[in-house]
């Protein structure tokens, strides 16, 4: 079965760095988009960044454009955020997401909590 | 593209029906989607591409709309579907989500 399983979350200064991860397992991953969605506590869900099955076309939403870069590991099977220059307000749960051929999000992992916090 | 959904709160009771509604701020063709989230859960694809269900969720659950408005029915209520709802559309890039509705009992 498709399974997503994120890491790599904690809690961070503002204006410092941190890497996730999303492990990938149960369906062939090279040959999907792959999504970061992130979601504030309590609040609605935000569109992060994708990214194409080969890695060779990147997309950001503009409030981290410049800041966060995404990445994959095809041999590993691996999904990764760089987020740079963190502010309070990104203190969210950061979710990656399996993309459908539509763009849409057919499979979510459970989440890492990234807490932005002096 | 700006999506609102409305209502915020939909206070209902099982066997009811629920009627969602989300309004682009341009067309988006039929390219939207529907999610529902559980609390400490991920969202779950619902409808895709207005009216179209995704594997395994039941009938009870329907879509409709194209350009601007698009509506989520749920016929029925089961204890289940007692959840926040969001839509999504994939016209173009930026991707954006619409704020929610949250249902409940």
């Amino acid at each position: 079965q498709v399974q997503l399983v994120e890491s790599g979350g904690g809690v961070v200064q503002p204006g410092r760095s941190l890497r996730l991860s999303c492990a990938a397992s149960g369906f062939t991953f090279r040959t999907y988009t792959m999504h970061w969605v992130r979601q504030a506590p309590g609040k609605g869900l935000e569109w992060v960044a994708a990214i194409s099955y080969d890695g060779s076309n990147e997309l950001y939403a503009d409030s981290v454009k410049g800041r966060f870069d995404i990445s994959r590991d095809n041999s590993k099977d691996t999904l990764y955020l760089q987020v740079n220059s963190l502010r309070a307000e990104e203190t969210a749960v950061y979710y990656c997401a399996r993309g459908t051929t539509n763009h849409y999000f057919d499979y979510w992992g459970q989440g890492t909590l990234v807490t932005v916090s002096s | 593209i700006v999506l609102t959904q409305s209502p915020a709160t939909l206070s209902l009771s099982p066997g009811e029906r629920a009627t969602l509604s989300c309004r682009a701020s341009q067309s988006v063709r039929s390219h939207l989607a529907w999610y529902q989230q559980k609390p400490g859960q991920a969202p779950r694809l619902l409808i895709y591409d207005a009216s179209n269900r995704a594997t395994g969720i039941p009938a009870r659950f329907s879509g409709s709309g194209s350009g601007t408005d698009f509506t989520l029915t749920i016929s029925s209520l089961e204890p289940e579907d007692f959840a926040v709802y969001y839509c999504q559309h994939r016209n173009n890039w930026p991707l954006s989500f619409g704020g929610g509705t949250k249902v409940e009992i």
